[in-house]
């Protein structure tokens, strides 16, 4: 069965602290993985795609990275606008996107 | 830039009445999504839609539940007769053709009473 994981649940950070956000996935053929931001009451904001092993997107200070496993979300010296809950989702056979349950980030001046 | 639009963004209904959710996804999309999210769970998947055709439906999409394109422009979810447990972030989504990103609305926030 396709699944998604994503940890940490939450993640406290101060202005300028660096981190990353990691999705572990389990899919019968990768067709891409995918990483959203979504703000409180709002729609899922896409970021990046990624297809293969190795592959990595870059988008002002968020960097996200693929393995065979698993996808990192690197936050680069964040600012308070960057908080919001990060998403993670593969596409499925048939192209329905499987979701994990978000990482909840949030950065304090 | 070109964006999904949904209308309402907030319905309260009552228990069994029917309600009608409407999309506008991006003019040069032919993939078509349906997902919800119930507050502080996952988003989950309940339905695609492609060349005037479900392609796919998940479990929660039973019969209560059915999708059109009444236009060459909107995209609706209904749901006949709502139940308590419909109350979610009721989000669409649209893509181009072959692999790729999906864009989502802003979502419809359903409250059944």
């Amino acid at each position: 069965e396709d699944q998604v994981t994503q940890s940490p649940e939450a993640l406290r950070l101060q202005e300028g602290e660096s981190s990353s956000l990691n999705c572990s996935y389990t899919v019968s053929g990768l067709r891409g993985l995918f990483w959203y931001r979504q703000d409180p009451g709002k729609g899922p904001e896409f970021l990046f795609t990624l297809y293969s092993a190795g592959e990595e997107k870059e988008k002002e200070r968020l960097k996200a990275t693929l393995t065979k496993k698993e996808s990192f979300l690197h936050i680069t010296a964040p600012k308070p606008e960057d908080s919001a809950t990060y998403l993670c989702a593969v596409q499925a056979q048939g192209g329905k996107l499987i979701f994990g349950q978000g990482t909840e980030l949030s950065v304090k001046p | 830039e070109p964006e999904v639009t949904q209308t309402p963004s907030h319905q309260v209904t009552q228990m069994g009445q029917e309600v009608i959710l409407r999309c506008v996804p991006i003019s040069n999309h032919l993939y078509f999504y349906w997902y919800r999210q119930i507050l502080g769970q996952k988003v989950e998947f309940l339905v695609s839609f492609y060349n005037n055709e479900i392609s796919e439906k998940s479990e929660i999409f039973d019969d209560q539940f059915s999708v059109e394109r009444p236009d060459g422009s909107n995209f609706t979810l209904k749901i006949r007769s709502t139940k308590l447990e419909d109350s979610a972030m009721y989000f669409c989504a649209s893509r181009t053709t072959g692999p790729g990103e999906q864009y989502f609305g802003p979502g419809t926030r359903l409250t059944v009473t």
